[in-house]
């Protein structure tokens, strides 16, 4: 069965440091991958995709993600984090050709001191 | 253009009392499907559609039911609701696109949410 692994529940960065978040994933075949960010009493708003093509993908909020086929990892990445960031983010993969179901990881809380 | 409407956004049961939480999309969709988030698990799909007239099951479907008379809404029904439904559901719709070769690729739109707490 397909999982979504977020190693680290809650990282705490300072504003202005660069920030990476973990996701790993187990799927029988490349999946389509996503990065989603939902603040405080709010739904979830989508960061950026991976459907194909280049590995390293650009989305909102100057946020970018790599994937990694042999290392099933697509992390999520930012140069300077703004205490605007401060939210809970999911990883989550869907399977090609019937994504509309995904499964997401358990979420990593960031939270941005000043 | 609404995206995707989820009504109500708060409600609180008793054990044992049904009700239908409501949702709707006005981008005509083929996908929609709906998830719970509890603490410290994600989110979880409960079930989804391909389609209207076309429903399947999730990863914890129990003690939900669902139909899809029209593409535009797809209701939660809790027939007997219990203190393990006390959580925060996310309605959500999709259509499919071509990506190169592959079809099917599709990006979720999520309604804003809603809590549901069962006493």
């Amino acid at each position: 069965a397909q999982s979504v692994t977020q190693p680290d529940i809650h990282i705490t960065v300072s504003e202005g440091a660069s920030l990476e978040l973990r996701c790993n994933y187990s799927y029988g075949a490349t999946p389509y991958l996503f990065w989603y960010v939902q603040s405080p009493g709010q739904g979830l708003q989508l960061l950026l995709k991976y459907f194909s093509g280049d590995t390293l993908v650009q989305g909102i909020k100057g946020f970018e993600a790599e994937f990694k086929r042999s290392q099933s990892s697509f992390n999520l990445r930012k140069p300077s984090v703004h205490w605007s960031d401060a939210a809970e983010y999911f990883c989550a993969v869907g399977p090609r050709g019937s994504n509309y179901k995904l499964t997401f990881g358990k979420g990593t809380l960031l939270t941005v001191n000043p | 253009n609404a995206g995707v409407t989820q009504t109500p956004k708060f409600q609180v049961l008793k054990t044992g009392q049904s009700m239908t939480l409501q949702c709707a999309q006005d981008m005509n969709h083929e996908y929609m499907s709906w998830y719970r988030q509890d603490p410290g698990m994600g989110l979880r799909l409960i079930h989804y559609s391909v389609g209207a007239g076309i429903t399947d099951q999730g990863e914890v479907p129990n003690g939900y039911n669902v139909s899809r008379s029209t593409t535009e809404d797809f209701p939660l029904r809790l027939l007997s609701a219990a203190p393990s439904q006390t959580s925060v559901y996310f309605c959500a719709s999709s259509y499919s696109v071509h990506v190169g070769a592959d079809s099917g690729a599709n990006v979720l739109t999520f309604g804003a949410g809603s809590r549901l707490t069962v006493l």
